[in-house]
This record gives structure tokens, C-alpha cells and sequence, in this order.
């Protein structure tokens, strides 16, 4: 399995409280993602970064905030948390010479009361 | 633009009979194309990809995809269900220019009978 963690796995908080997610990788890939998934959507892209503090807006990233200080980290921040963010997120990594196939994290369920 | 249509939302096979899960796409440009699995409360896995080279693309655990241009599909396929295949499929499309040009079909889940 490629080396990809997601830290919490499982959050719930309140609506209104920041919240950032963790995703740490050790194939040293270029490229990282963040997805939410939801049913009946697929995953949808939130933000994605193409290199150390180079990063770019998805098709959902309103609300949502990213940081990448080092190679292995990409966080992501709901600065206010919103109902409408419960759902599960997902990290990716590629490698962009591999015809952007994805490797996956394990997933971060997070519930906004 | 790119876009992916998984026709079924729901299919559900018998154990040991054959297993087709359809997936059309759009693309502007000649596509990479994808097809990972999920089991429950599990991250996606790569089942097998498509880039431009055999349209018969051979991945895991026995299932096959067909690249077809003329039909613009990409169907999944596998001889023989198992109980352990049971599980989410996504069909992804890729355009090789943008690291964020991948996009998601809205899934298949799959149901293996007894």
C-alpha cells in the first residue's frame, strides 16, 4: 500500500468551530489532493497542490482552506465549520508521470452538529 | 470539458455469474481512464487504467475493462462474481494536461447474491 495516513480518522465538532485535516505521505509524489465524498456525488475535488506552498482551487473548494509547508503534509481547514461539510474526506497523491493515477488515504469521517 | 456517466447506480449479480458495470465518458482530449474499488469504510484502490496503449485493459482480481473510442465507454467487466467483490466502483477520467482535470463518476455499488 502507498504510505498515505489521514489524521483524525474520525471527528465530530460543532458548527462554527475550525477544524483542520491531515494528510501525511512518504513516496515523496509531487502531487496531493483533498476530496469529499458524499452519496450520490462520487468525490468531488476540494483543493490540490502541485508542489511545496503551490496550491489550487477545486470544484468545491468555498469554505475550505489548504497548507503544504513540506513534500509530506497537506492540510486541509474548515475555518467555520458548516453542516453542509459533514462528510467523508479523502486524500490523494500522484505522481504526474504516471498518467495521474491516485493513490488514496484511508479516509476522514467528519460530522458537523 | 471532460465528464463521466456511470449508467447504474445499483447493480446486483448471483455468485459465480458474469459481472458488467457500465461507464460512458467525455473527453476533449485523448483520456487516461480508471477504475477504482471501494469496500466499506475503506480508500479507493486502483482496479486497473487505461493510457493509450491496449484498448483490453486487464487489472485485479480477474475484472476487465474496454476501452471502445467509437462508443466513448469504458465498461468493467468479470467473468465470474464473488462474494468478495462486493463493494463501491468509480469510474474516473483523466486529462493528462492538468493534475486537476480527474473526474469522478457518481458510483456503482455493487450486490453479490448468494
Amino acid at each position: 500500500d502507498a504510505g498515505i495516513t489521514q489524521s483524525p480518522r474520525h471527528k465530530v465538532t460543532e458548527t462554527g468551530t475550525p477544524v483542520t485535516l491531515r494528510c501525511h505521505q512518504t513516496e515523496n509524489h509531487r502531487y496531493m489532493y483533498w476530496y469529499r465524498q458524499d452519496p450520490g456525488h462520487g468525490l468531488r475535488l476540494i483543493h490540490y497542490s502541485y508542489g511545496v506552498k503551490d496550491t489550487d482551487k477545486g470544484e468545491v473548494s468555498d469554505g475550505y482552506s489548504v497548507s503544504r509547508s513540506k513534500t509530506e503534509d497537506f492540510l486541509l481547514t474548515l475555518e467555520s465549520a458548516t453542516s453542509s461539510q459533514t462528510s467523508v474526506y479523502f486524500c490523494a497523491i500522484s505522481d504526474r508521470d504516471n498518467n495521474n493515477e491516485q493513490f488514496f488515504g484511508p479516509g476522514t469521517r467528519l460530522t458537523v452538529l | 470539458a471532460q465528464s463521466v456517466t456511470q449508467l447504474d447506480s445499483h447493480v446486483s449479480v448471483s455468485e459465480g455469474t458474469p459481472v458488467l458495470l457500465r461507464c460512458n465518458y467525455s473527453s476533449s482530449y485523448s483520456p487516461s481512464l480508471f477504475w477504482y474499488v471501494q469496500h466499506p469504510n475503506k480508500g479507493l484502490q486502483l482496479l486497473l487504467k487505461y493510457t493509450s496503449a491496449a484498448t483490453l485493459v486487464k487489472g485485479i482480481n480477474g475484472f476487465e475493462a474496454e476501452f471502445k473510442k467509437s462508443e466513448t465507454s469504458f465498461h468493467l467487466t468479470k467473468p465470474s462474481a464473488h462474494m468478495s467483490d462486493a463493494a463501491e466502483y468509480f469510474c474516473v477520467v483523466s486529462d493528462d494536461s492538468s493534475a486537476s482535470k480527474i473526474i469522478f463518476g457518481s458510483g456503482t455499488r455493487l450486490s453479490i447474491r448468494p
